[in-house]
């Protein structure tokens, strides 16, 4: 059925360095892959999304990469923050906006 | 502009009982979804309606069941409430398959 995987479950940088997040989808379908950042106790919030027409996007400090052929995504976070620890999620879309997320990733970014 | 709101906050059943969870969109949305997040879990999906009038499963569906009688509406129901549903319930919103605008979230413990 469809899947997302997500690694790795727990991350931890220090202020400054890079942060990866990768994600593999199983169904050659989908078409939209949006990442969510949560803090605690707040809801999802959308940091950025690619469709599956697209390679690359930036948004300031923040990418997002797709290699359709092996069917893997990642979100690239440059020059963290303290602000940026949260959990993070991926998700794939198939039909009708339907997502199916993978299971986050909890950032920690170390002052 | 209240967004997405979620009615109620938080909510303490026992086994066996039943209840409604609303959410309320003025954002003129055709898609809703109604999401459970787990620990370690990620958000699933459990129905979902693309407008008016329709709904459709998710990944979890057993045990809910919802309705979309008016469009700035999706009712989430649990007609007897099991400890496994003890969750936090999320609803979100979307303009056709894109973006998708979560509301803050219900805090369900069933005991």
């Amino acid at each position: 059925g469809e899947n997302v995987e997500q690694h790795p479950s727990t991350l931890s940088v220090q202020e400054g360095d890079s942060a990866v997040i990768k994600c593999t989808y199983s169904d050659s379908a989908s078409n939209y892959f949006p990442w969510y950042k949560q803090e605690l106790g707040k809801r999802p919030q959308l940091i950025i999304d690619i469709r599956s027409n697209v390679g690359e996007k930036k948004d300031q400090r923040i990418a997002v990469t797709l290699n359709k052929t092996a069917k893997h995504f990642s979100l690239h976070i440059t020059e963290t923050q303290p602000e940026d620890s949260a959990v993070y999620f991926c998700a794939a879309s198939w039909d009708t906006g339907k997502l199916i997320f993978g299971q986050g990733t909890t950032l920690q970014v170390k002052p | 502009n209240a967004g997405v709101t979620q009615t109620p906050k938080f909510r303490v059943l026992k086994t066996g009982q039943s209840m409604t969870l609303l959410c309320a969109q003025d954002m003129n949305h055709e898609y809703m979804y109604w999401y459970r997040q787990d620990p370690g879990m990620g958000l699933r999906l459990i129905h979902y309606s693309v407008g008016e009038g329709t709904t459709a499963k998710g990944e979890v569906p057993d045990g809910y069941n919802v309705s979309r009688l008016k469009k700035q509406n999706f009712l989430l129901g649990l007609e007897s409430a099991a400890p496994s549903q003890t969750s936090v319930y999320f609803c979100a919103t979307a303009w056709g398959a894109n973006e998708q605008y979560f509301g803050p979230g219900t805090r369900l413990t069933v005991t």
